[in-house]
């Protein structure tokens, strides 16, 4: 079946430094690939998306780009912030309407 | 726009005894879902609507959980009677079709703490 893998967390990083969080992804078929947000006490939140493979999805600084050939799709961060602390997850979605997500690695920035 | 609502947030109950979330999904939006999310994991699905039809409850643990989706629109989870292992945040989400490209909008989440 679908699954979705993520770099295990906590990760701790200082302000102003560069983020990586990675997702692997097994899928049959082309699903569509996103990254979720979930902040201290909030619902979950879409971060980004993509839904080809090469598409590079983009929201408030962080980027991930759709990569078929090592079905991955990394998210990533120049410069992260304070505010940038909270819950990823990454996921896929399938043309039938199935979603899959991964566990989530949690961030925080530490000023 | 209001987003998806979800009641309670917290709910305390004994083991064996019945307990209920109710889900209003944003306005316009056929397909709804809901999801169990474990401490530490990620959201994993329980049912999925499209309008009042559940079209995806493989995951569904039916011995002790319902659920039921009224005019399409707002939805009830159940279950009864609750054991130890269902403690957990029962999530719900809506999209405007359920296709998989399609950005899914979730609630709050509503806590539960079977003791």
């Amino acid at each position: 079946g679908d699954s979705v893998t993520q770099m295990e967390g906590p990760v701790t990083l200082s302000e102003e430094a560069f983020l990586t969080i990675n997702c692997t992804y097994t899928a049959t078929g082309y699903p569509s690939l996103f990254w979720y947000v979930q902040y201290p006490g909030e619902g979950l939140q879409l971060l980004l998306k993509a839904t080809k493979a090469d598409d590079k999805g983009s929201n408030k600084g962080f980027e991930a780009t759709y990569r078929k050939e090592t079905t991955s799709f990394h998210l990533e961060k120049g410069s992260v912030q304070v505010s940038d602390s909270a819950v990823y997850f990454c996921a896929l979605g399938t043309n039938a309407g199935k979603s899959t997500f991964g566990d989530g690695t949690t961030l925080t920035v530490k000023p | 726009e209001a987003g998806v609502v979800q009641s309670p947030r917290y709910k305390i109950i004994e083991k064996k005894q019945p307990v209920a979330f109710w889900c209003n999904p944003i306005s316009g939006h056929n397909t709804l879902y809901w999801y169990l999310q474990n401490l530490g994991q990620g959201p994993e699905l329980l049912i999925r609507y499209e309008n009042e039809e559940a079209v995806d409850d493989s995951q569904l643990p039916k011995d002790r959980f319902s659920a039921e989706r009224l005019k399409g629109v707002d939805s009830t989870l159940k279950i009864q009677p609750a054991e130890l292992g269902d403690s957990a945040v029962y999530l719900c989400a809506s999209s405007l079709e359920g296709r998989g490209q399609e950005t899914q909008y979730f609630g709050p989440g509503t806590r539960l703490l079977v003791l």
